[in-house]
């Protein structure tokens, strides 16, 4: 049973650019919520897509978009990339959005120069 | 909106050692608790949960949390720690423990000392 899976691993930008990270859900969960986890922080909730819709989100600009395909996969788009945006970030699935618990994948590390 | 402490950046405890790690969260409304490992370099791995019910609650590893509503805490422990259990801790909560709008703490990091 394949868990949470996201690519790329690495990700080197520079300001001003943009970035697609992807997202594969655990088998059998249809709900994705996005994670940003800046250097020796915790992670900071995004937002969340069920049904692919975004169901929730966080305290992040416009800038931070996403999309959820019909296979419960999803990505998330992040516009005019700054300093700031370097960080890990981590996709969880759950299931049905009233899922107990959400699994999470390895993350995606962004550096922006 | 919630919120959750950690007070302990670094805990350092030499292997065999008891360790509690504290988290203490701030909600006016009933929350739902979790605890995540991270290891280097890693996504987060859940150690347990409180969702209901008995307000000590098991986990992998051979940790436990003990839910505390009146001190709103939900402190983790472990009787005898191993080199491997070096990590980075978090606390979570949520209104919802389908994963809207978790809200981490910032972490505590515990190094285990031979």
């Amino acid at each position: 049973d394949a868990g949470v899976t996201q690519s790329p691993t690495h990700l080197i930008k520079t300001r001003g650019q943009q970035v697609t990270l992807r997202c594969s859900p655990k088998s059998g969960h249809d709900t994705v919520s996005w994670y940003q986890q800046a250097l020796g922080q915790g992670p900071q909730f995004i937002f969340q897509y069920y049904e692919e819709e975004e169901r929730q989100r966080g305290n992040f600009p416009d800038r931070f978009s996403g999309h959820q395909f019909p296979n419960y996969s999803s990505e998330l788009n992040v516009n005019a990339l700054l300093l700031g945006d370097s960080a890990l970030y981590l996709c969880a699935s759950s299931w049905g959005g009233q899922g107990e618990t959400q699994y999470f994948g390895p993350g995606t590390r962004l550096l922006v120069l | 909106a919630q919120s959750v402490t950690q007070l302990d950046s670094q805990v350092p405890v030499f292997e065999e050692a008891p360790v509690e790690l504290r988290c203490n969260y701030s909600s006016s409304v009933s929350v739902y608790l979790f605890w995540y490992v991270q290891y280097p370099n890693q996504g987060l791995q859940l150690l347990l949960k409180y969702l209901s019910g008995s307000t000590l609650v098991k986990g992998i590893n051979g940790f436990e949390a003990e839910f505390n509503k009146s001190q709103t805490s939900f402190h983790l422990r472990k009787p005898s720690v191993h080199i491997s259990d070096t990590a980075e801790y978090f606390c979570a909560v949520t209104l919802s423990p389908g994963g809207q709008n978790f809200v981490f703490g910032p972490g505590t990091r515990l190094s285990v000392l031979p």
